[in-house]
């Protein structure tokens, strides 16, 4: 069975770090680029940044970039998300997916991982 | 406001045909971007139905079809069922802004 799990949210004050982790099994993950998108409580899906397979292309949101980092380590079959000088416009839900395809279809998802920024 | 723009809510009773829109512009679907369809229940994660040009994975019924022309793409569903009730988010790449973008959203509800 393919299978993504996320872990590492949790409530984090203003202006601190949070560091997420995506762990995949099930199919042969250091050949598909990665993404990570998230979701504010009752709002709509915002791409945050994704990864090539072999970790030399990232790209980010302009919302994120600057503050997050997006890693994997493919012996590990596991993408990280460093999360930093977090605000409040960034409590969300986070998934991590995988990219099916060059057009940046995302074809397995996580169950995700909830990140609440507040003092 | 989202760069891919969907109409908040549709709804159709069972059995009917209903289209969801995704409109955009010449940096993404008028650039011949693919645009991707995925559907999400509330308190789950997303799921991806189809692709613009009907690709996608197995198990999704053919009642699901997509489709584009310009800078806007459309989301159809036929003989709307009960458990087709849940949201709908069109995705394609922004060349403008270096990166992929969400259309707002879309509740579906079944009369």
């Amino acid at each position: 069975q393919v299978h993504l799990v996320e872990s590492g949210g949790g409530v984090v004050q203003p202006g601190r770090s949070l560091r997420l982790s995506c762990v995949a099994s099930g199919f042969t993950f250091n050949i598909y680029a990665m993404f990570w998108v998230r979701q504010a409580p009752g709002k709509g899906l915002e791409w945050v940044a994704v990864i090539s397979d072999d970790e030399s292309q990232k790209s980010y949101a302009d919302s994120v970039r600057g503050r997050f980092v997006i890693s994997r380590d493919n012996s590990k079959n596991t993408m990280f998300l460093q999360m930093n000088s977090l605000r409040g416009e960034d409590t969300a839900v986070y998934f991590c997916a995988r990219v099916m395809d060059e057009e940046g279809a995302l074809d397995i998802w996580g169950q995700g991982t909830m990140v609440t920024v507040s003092s | 406001q989202s760069v891919l723009t969907q109409p908040p809510s549709v709804s159709g009773a069972p059995g009917q045909r209903v289209t969801i829109s995704c409109s955009g512009s010449s940096s993404n679907i008028g650039a011949g971007y693919d645009v991707h369809w995925y559907q999400q229940f509330p308190g789950t994660a997303p799921k991806f139905l189809i692709c613009d040009n009907n690709n996608g994975p197995s198990g999704v019924p053919d009642r699901f079809s997509g489709s584009k022309s310009g800078t806007s793409a459309s989301l159809a569903i036929t003989g709307l069922q009960a458990e087709d009730e849940a949201n709908y988010y069109c995705q394609s790449y922004d060349s403008s802004l270096n990166g992929w973008v969400f259309g707002g959203g879309t509740k579906l509800t079944v009369l």
